[in-house]
């Protein structure tokens, strides 16, 4: 049983169309994550969400907007997708503290590759 | 300069060798230091994690952190071809009082060749 899914896994769409990305997580962790990544620059946070009420932007949140439907649950939307917004994005979630301090281990999905013609 | 600077790759060598995986890195607020490995169409997921400076073993893996140079290592021995896969080092600060971001290197691809 995958605990951190992501629908869709892969999806081609055209510049200017609204695109949704959604993560589901069966963990009970209330820290959720989506990030984007690309070749040569790593993973990049793009929104993060400690609880349903409290979402912030990431370093990369320009042009993406989120929705933290439930604890389970963390929407990722392009409101008019561009080509540079190609990429894989992954979703995922965590415990504060789990590996001391503030920090915990942070479990991806599968990840979605985006395509943006 | 980048946050976090790891060498790109791709690594190939024959199964049985010693690997030797590194990170730099900038920031000195940095206390946590992470290892994930990420298998191809697969999400990252963390292989080892090390609190400030020293050395971590667990099996074949070694992690080695010296934050005086501020450099980081994994060293992979009797590698497998099931070790081949992205390797992705990881730097936060830790902080309790705010959120635990988390910097990732760009990762390394490491084949491992029967």
């Amino acid at each position: 049983d995958a605990d951190v899914t992501q629908t869709p896994r892969n999806r081609i769409t055209k510049t200017g169309k609204r695109i949704m990305l959604e993560c589901s997580q069966t963990k009970g962790h209330d820290r959720m994550y989506w990030y984007r990544q690309d070749p040569g620059l790593g993973l990049r946070l793009i929104y993060y969400s400690f609880d349903v009420k409290d979402i912030n932007k990431g370093e990369i949140s320009d042009g993406y907007s989120v929705s933290r439907q439930a604890q389970a649950k963390f929407s990722l939307s392009l409101e008019s997708a561009i080509p540079n917004q190609t990429a894989l994005y992954f979703c995922a979630t965590s415990v504060a503290g789990s590996l001391g301090g503030g920090l915990g281990e942070q479990f991806f999905g599968p990840g979605t590759r985006l395509t943006v013609l | 300069q980048k946050e976090v600077e790891q060498d790109p790759g791709p690594l190939s060598v024959p199964e049985g060798a010693i690997v030797s995986l590194n990170c730099t890195y900038s920031n000195s607020a940095f206390q946590y230091f992470m290892w994930y490995r990420q298998y191809s169409r697969k999400g990252p997921e963390l292989l080892m994690y090390t609190y400030s400076s020293g050395n971590k073993e667990d099996g074949r893996f070694t992690a080695q952190v010296d934050k005086s140079s501020k450099y980081i290592s994994l060293f992979i021995r009797d590698s497998q071809p099931s070790d081949s896969a992205t390797y992705l080092c990881a730097m936060s600060a830790g902080q309790k009082t705010s959120y635990d971001k988390v910097i990732f290197g760009p990762g390394t691809s490491l084949s491992v060749i029967p």
